[in-house]
């Protein structure tokens, strides 16, 4: 079964750091991209970042709110992905998503990859 | 960035009905448009990936249409399971954006 199980979700102060991570299984994650995606209380969706497989370049990509406070990183002979937190805010509560991008005949050729494959997420509360 | 706008944000519809989802772009995306399916406390699940393709195992009373800037999503006869929150998402672009959701209630 292909899965992805997020854990590391907690109570933070404002400014502080936590790390996020996500299990992957069921699947080669090294060819994955994978993203993170976080939706805060009672909110719509946001992404927040993704990372490309090594084959193409493990390259990555943020959201502007996150930039330079947020990194995502990748461990393949773990199978899992990770996302620092620096410098935490408040409106950073949300629970977070771990995803997995897959392409389409269709949309390969082009890079086009959509999230085909959510975790449960792990919740992170930004509060004094 | 890319503004990814549904209508209505709230429907209220009957199990049977034909429910139709709108999602617009402010810039054409060509076909690189998903729909999610959320219900509450859950993770979203992927219904809808090109726009129109149909992700494996779902319903075939889901259907997407549209390209460019203008997207449907349609429910031909809406089921107790359906009840949920819908979004849209673009990924022809980074940062990736999703619609605000589409709350499908119970008339």
């Amino acid at each position: 079964e292909v899965q992805v199980v997020e854990s590391g979700g907690g109570l933070v102060k404002p400014g502080g750091s936590l790390r996020l991570s996500c299990a992957a299984s069921g699947f080669t994650f090294s060819d994955a991209w994978m993203s993170w995606v976080r939706q805060a209380p009672g909110k719509g969706l946001e992404w927040v970042g993704r990372i490309k497989s090594k084959t193409d370049g493990a390259t990555t990509d943020y959201a502007a709110p996150v930039k330079g406070r947020f990194t995502i990183s990748r461990d393949d002979s773990k199978n899992t992905l990770y996302l620092q937190m620096n410098s935490l805010k408040t409106e950073d509560t949300a629970v977070y998503y771990c995803t997995k991008g897959f392409c389409s005949s269709a949309s390969c050729p082009y890079y086009y990859y959509y999230i085909d494959v959510w975790g449960k997420g792990t919740t992170v509360t930004v509060s004094s | 960035d890319i503004q990814m706008t549904q209508s209505p944000s709230t429907l209220s519809a009957s199990v049977g009905d034909r429910v139709t989802i709108t999602c617009r772009a402010s810039q054409s995306i060509s076909s690189w448009l998903a729909w999610y399916q959320q219900k509450p406390g859950k993770a979203p699940k992927l219904l809808i990936y090109d726009a129109s393709s149909l992700e494996s195992g779902v319903p075939s009373r889901f259907s997407g249409r549209g390209s460019g800037t203008g997207f449907t999503l349609t429910i031909s006869s809406l089921q107790p399971d359906d009840f949920a929150t819908y979004y849209c998402q673009q990924y022809s672009t980074y940062p990736w954006t999703f619609g605000q959701g589409t709350k499908v209630e119970i008339k």
